[in-house]
């Protein structure tokens, strides 16, 4: 049982870079999320997609892109990477019907990322 | 909006005592209620989740949870803790009609428990 998969899980990068988080789950999820987890923060939404082709914001969007072309694979791209971009990234998906909440949703192990 | 409050940071705990973990939320629309699991160096995993009728829920691991809408609490506890317990905890919301199943997260507690 692979569940969601994140890759890579360590990257350092320079400022300006650019670089994408991968993100694959096989458990035939519709919904898909992508957050950020700063220290004594909790985590923030930065965006999600209820299915491939439909992307949306969420709480901390600014910075970021994503991209749903196939129901397994959700990358997160960032663009010009800044330090306030240093943070751990969870990658998650669940499966609702009916567009309604309340269901589980599944975390990957995370991805450490680090901008000098 | 909503917003989620866990007035701990930190929780420091001895082996097979007892502990509880406070939470309370702000909502203006009716939510479901989680708490989720990070142990060192892993993603989340659900403890418990409240979606409706009895307002005492048990989770994995001998946690439990108890509903509170008068006080729009939703605190987690276990009578007896092991080392294993040892992990961050976070309590997080979900509007019961909105799109996207979207969670919104305490800012965690660690729990240290203590030989």
């Amino acid at each position: 049982n692979a569940g969601v998969t994140q890759t890579p899980k360590f990257r350092i990068l320079k400022i300006g870079q650019s670089m994408t988080l991968q993100c694959t789950q096989d458990m035939n999820h519709n919904y898909m999320y992508w957050y950020r987890q700063d220290p004594g923060m909790g985590l923030k939404l930065i965006y999600y997609s209820v299915g491939a082709g439909i992307t949306d914001k969420g709480e901390v969007p600014n910075g970021y892109n994503v991209s749903r072309s196939t129901t397994e694979d959700f990358p997160l791209r960032l663009e010009l990477a800044a330090p306030s971009q240093t943070s751990v990234y969870f990658c998650a998906s669940s499966y609702s019907t009916g567009g309604r909440s309340g269901n589980t949703i599944y975390f990957g192990e995370g991805s450490w990322l680090t901008v000098v | 909006a909503q917003s989620v409050t866990q007035l701990d940071s930190q929780v420091p705990v001895f082996e097979e005592a007892p502990v509880e973990l406070r939470c309370n939320y702000s909502s203006s629309v009716s939510v479901y209620l989680f708490w989720y699991v990070q142990y060192p160096n892993q993603g989340l995993q659900l403890l418990l989740k409240y979606l409706s009728g009895s307002t005492l829920v048990k989770g994995i691991n001998g946690f439990e949870a108890e509903f509170n809408k008068s006080q729009t609490s939703f605190h987690l506890r276990k009578p007896s803790v092991h080392i294993s317990d040892t992990a961050e905890y976070f309590c997080a919301v979900s509007e019961l009609k909105a799109a996207g199943n979207k969670l919104t997260f305490g800012g965690g507690t660690r729990v240290l428990v203590k030989p």
